[in-house]
């Protein structure tokens, strides 16, 4: 298996474009996450789906970001309008459920520079 | 609301030497405790988990953990460091409603000296 797969790898973009980030899942995984790390606000989780559908979206700082997740094997995450704040290394990672098999497996993720 | 303090930025330690990454908890309830690796560049990798059992968690590259509920520690640990185990290392964690929701550390580099 390839693992979770992202890209772009890197985005440079300029404030007020639109921004849009792909994840591809490991098949099989029902469950995907978004992370963004910064240096001053760590790991910070955005938002999570189970089987597809949003669980939790309380981690997105503003209506400027918006995530789906259209089927079990892709994801986006897009941010408009991109503002400099966003720049940040932006993670997907999936796993396939919780309990004893609980683990995430991260993606490479995006560096995001908005300039 | 769960958290997790990672007191050290940085720790440095001589290749061959034991090695410990500090990790304290805050959690109602029973916790879901772990540690990821991340190395440069890359995204995080798991390396251990504590759900439920034994209080020493053994894990990938020989790393291990000791979950001790009283000082609500999971600390990270290695006999015999290598350099090519330094990374960042994060510990996080969950309670046992959080469905896979972590809540990170900030993050601890090590750094082995050959």
């Amino acid at each position: 298996d390839a693992g979770v797969i992202q890209s772009p790898r890197h985005e440079v973009t300029e404030m007020g474009q639109e921004v849009t980030l792909r994840c591809k899942p490991i098949s099989g995984h029902n469950s995907l996450f978004w992370y963004r790390q910064t240096m001053m606000r760590g790991l910070e989780l955005l938002i999570y789906f189970n089987n597809n559908v949003p669980i939790d979206d309380s981690g997105m700082p503003e209506d400027r970001f918006s995530a789906k997740m259209p089927n079990a094997s892709f994801s986006t995450l897009k941010i408009q309008p991109s503002e400099p704040r966003d720049s940040a290394v932006y993670f997907c990672a999936s796993s396939s459920g919780g309990g004893r098999n609980e683990k995430l497996f991260f993606g490479s993720g995006t560096q995001l520079s908005v300039l | 609301a769960q958290s997790v303090a990672q007191p050290e930025d940085q720790v440095n330690v001589a290749e061959g030497n034991p090695l410990t990454v500090k990790c304290t908890y805050s959690v109602s309830g029973n916790p879901y405790l772990f540690w990821y690796v991340q190395y440069p560049n890359r995204g995080l990798q798991f390396l251990l988990k504590y759900i439920t059992g034994d209080n020493l968690v053994k894990g990938s590259y020989g790393f291990e953990a000791e979950f001790n509920k009283s000082q609500t520690s999971f600390h990270l640990k290695k006999p015999s460091a290598l350099v090519s185990d330094s990374a960042l290392y994060f510990c996080a964690v969950r309670d046992e409603t959080g469905f896979q929701k972590l809540v990170f550390g900030t993050g601890t580099r090590l750094l082995v000296s050959p």
